[in-house]
């Protein structure tokens, strides 16, 4: 699985677009880009995927570049429970496993 | 919304005892993994499990872990002779295929090995 890169944190104002970037410059072509979100403790969240296509669904969209080497997924107007630490992960034909790096810790503020 | 659901959500043991930690995954689900998190560190791959075996598992996943479906719904994790060390959240996920689809994470179960 391609390795990803993230800010290790960011700050959101609330009612603000949260701009999350991921650099995974060397996906493979049949590596799907997803996001997950943890919020404290509790288990990871799933937010979106998607392979080379911007997807939205109703809580984010994701905007991979045509290169595919990095992507952005925006929260459009992130509320205080919106805080939290951000995943991205390049899954590729490994048995379905994700594979989790640090993440970034998203803070949104009043 | 179908939910993976772990018990207990909390577990206290002594060092040396056997723990099992249970799941139930979501019914149509093929794929089940078990992760830990340890406190502060990211969350960290143990076990794939698919057509009743193992699939792939983590250098973590050693001889005092096992894995074991039961009875077609239950996925369970278990730790022969617990350490200190041991102490984590471990979450159990489930998904219907291997690729291309969601992962379901259950709520965790907090293990403190005393």
């Amino acid at each position: 699985d391609a390795k990803t890169t993230q800010p290790t944190s960011m700050d959101c104002a609330e009612g603000r677009a949260a701009n999350l970037p991921c650099n995974h410059s060397t996906i493979s072509g049949n590596e799907y880009v997803y996001w997950y979100r943890q919020i404290h403790s509790q288990g990871p969240q799933y937010i979106i995927h998607g392979l080379k296509n911007n997807e939205t669904n109703e809580m984010a969209s994701l905007i991979i570049t045509e290169d595919r080497k990095s992507s952005t997924l925006i929260l459009p107007h992130a509320t205080l429970r919106d805080t939290a630490v951000y995943y991205c992960i390049a899954e590729g034909n490994q048995g379905g496993k994700l594979i989790f790096g640090q993440g970034t810790e998203l803070s949104v503020k009043p | 919304e179908p939910e993976v659901t772990q018990t207990p959500s909390h577990q206290v043991t002594q060092m040396g005892q056997e723990v099992i930690l249970r799941c139930v995954p979501i019914s149509n689900h093929l794929y089940f993994y078990w992760y830990r998190q340890i406190l502060g560190q990211k969350v960290e791959f143990l076990v794939s499990f698919y057509n009743n075996e193992i699939s792939e598992k983590s250098e973590i996943f050693d001889d005092q872990f096992s894995v074991e479906r039961p009875d077609g719904s239950n996925f369970t994790l278990k730790i022969r002779s617990t350490k200190l060390e041991d102490s984590a959240m471990y979450f159990c996920a489930s998904r219907p295929g291997r690729m291309n689809t969601e992962a379901f994470f259950g709520q965790g179960t907090r293990l403190t090995v005393v």
